[in-house]
């Protein structure tokens, strides 16, 4: 079955303290996103990657990073959480960027940092 | 710059009525344009997108939109709301030129149902 798929679904965390969040496409898309949101304010792309070895900055990247070091993987890393991150993250792929291709979703990380 | 409206955080209708979710668009050139849904607790799905063919797309689960240039507008609408529509919906345009494809969502629309 094609899909996204992101671990944990849920993780409550402290100030400071390291984190990972994982984020898989079996499609071979070449791109992928990562978003958060927050009520009231929809989604926000908060880093995305055109290809392996290729990423950049999206509308709030504050406090995150990633890496892609293969195509079916893009890790999203809080060095050290603040309250501020606490939001639900989606991971996305498609195809490629660029004509119109469809974006698909993973089912979400709810992240608390205490 | 990009950027999308969508008019009413939130929108009740009774079952059987007309459902119309709004949503206007800023490009500086001709757009992509999307509608996803979100069920309480999941991921995002789309519904329809409109990608310069037709005007009026058909999309799943009877929604369907219309993209007018002249009003920029891509409003989302169902002629008989089910209970199952119950849910948040995004709007989101995706600029053609270049590389630069990314989504810019608007603010989310969360449709009500009412038996």
């Amino acid at each position: 079955e094609a899909q996204v798929t992101q671990n944990p679904r849920y993780l409550i965390t402290v100030t400071g303290k390291k984190l990972t969040v994982t984020c898989s496409q079996n499609m071979n898309h070449e791109y992928m996103s990562w978003y958060r949101q927050d009520p009231g304010l929809g989604l926000r792309q908060i880093y995305y990657s055109m290809n392996v070895e290729v990423t950049d900055k999206g509308d709030v990247p504050e406090g995150y990073k990633v890496s892609r070091k293969e195509k079916r993987n893009f890790p999203l890393i809080l060095e050290s959480p603040s309250p501020n991150q606490t939001s639900l993250y989606f991971c996305a792929s498609s195809l490629r960027v660029a004509g119109g291709h469809t974006q698909y979703f993973g089912p979400g990380t709810r992240l608390t940092v205490l | 710059a990009q950027s999308v409206t969508q008019l009413g955080s939130h929108v009740s209708v009774s079952e059987g009525a007309l459902v119309l979710l709004r949503c206007n668009y800023s490009s500086s050139v001709p757009p992509y344009l999307f509608w996803y849904v979100q069920y309480p607790n999941q991921g995002l799905q789309l519904l329809l997108k409109y990608t310069s063919a037709a005007t009026l797309v058909k999309g799943i689960n009877g929604f369907e939109a219309e993209f007018k240039k002249s009003e920029t507008s891509f409003h989302l609408t169902k002629p008989s709301a089910h209970m199952s529509d119950a849910a948040e919906y995004f709007c989101a345009v995706s600029e053609i030129r270049g590389s630069q494809g990314n989504l810019i969502f608007g603010k989310g629309t969360k449709l009500s149902v009412k038996p």
